[in-house]
């Protein structure tokens, strides 16, 4: 069975430092790679996505994937108290349009 | 360009009862998935319509049904409601063409029933 596993949290960030949070997934053939941001009582946004190995950045965030070690991650460089929301890692597995979801990591920015 | 629109926002009804809801999806998007998000539970995938076509469906009961329609909106229907059918129903739309799985949501329709 196709998984994407998260931490649930909370995940408690002083403001200014940097969050990061972490994804994992069981399916070898994903392709894509989602981090949705979801305020509570909100619904989802999307906030970056990812295709290849490495590093990819957009302006505080910095998504990260490892397709060797199955592992995407989210990085939130200066943390602000707006950044607290719920962060969901999704993965588009192939050419099937469904994206496979975590369950979320509650974040946390303490001012 | 106008988002996805849900109605309603809210909605209380009784167990037994059926729900209709709602979904417009961004202009140009042919797809539509629906969700359903409880507390701790993430986003559960309902299903997802195409050109009037249901492609892809969760590990729900046959209470939970949905259609599309030629402009692209959605409904999605339960019948004979249970209490643990209270959540929030999230509706997404994406261009399908595009290939990108990009998401993109509604407010959602919050479900209480009692």
């Amino acid at each position: 069975q196709k998984e994407v596993e998260q931490n649930s949290g909370p995940l408690s960030v002083p403001e200014g430092a940097i969050a990061s949070l972490n994804c994992t997934y069981s399916d070898r053939g994903s392709q894509s790679f989602f981090w949705y941001r979801q305020y509570s009582g909100k619904s989802p946004e999307l906030i970056m996505f990812i295709y290849s190995n490495g590093d990819k950045e957009d302006g505080r965030f910095t998504a990260q994937l490892n397709k060797a070690s199955q592992y995407v991650s989210l990085l939130i460089r200066d943390s602000q108290p707006s950044d607290s929301a719920t962060y969901l890692c999704a993965v588009k597995v192939d050419s099937n349009y469904q994206l496979i979801w975590g369950a979320g990591t509650k974040l946390i920015i303490k001012p | 360009k106008a988002g996805v629109t849900q109605t309603p926002r809210y909605l209380i009804k009784t167990r037994g009862q059926q729900v209709t809801l709602s979904c417009s999806p961004i202009s140009g998007h042919r797809s539509v998935s629906w969700y359903q998000q409880t507390p701790g539970q993430g986003l559960q995938f309902l299903f997802e319509y195409f050109s009037e076509t249901q492609r892809n469906k969760g590990n729900f009961p046959g209470r939970f049904s949905g259609r599309q329609f030629s402009n692209s909106r959605s409904e999605m229907n339960v019948s004979t409601l249970e209490l643990g059918d209270s959540a929030l129903y999230l509706c997404a739309s994406s261009n399908r063409d595009k290939n990108t799985g990009e998401l993109f949501f509604g407010e959602g329709s919050r479900l209480t029933v009692l």
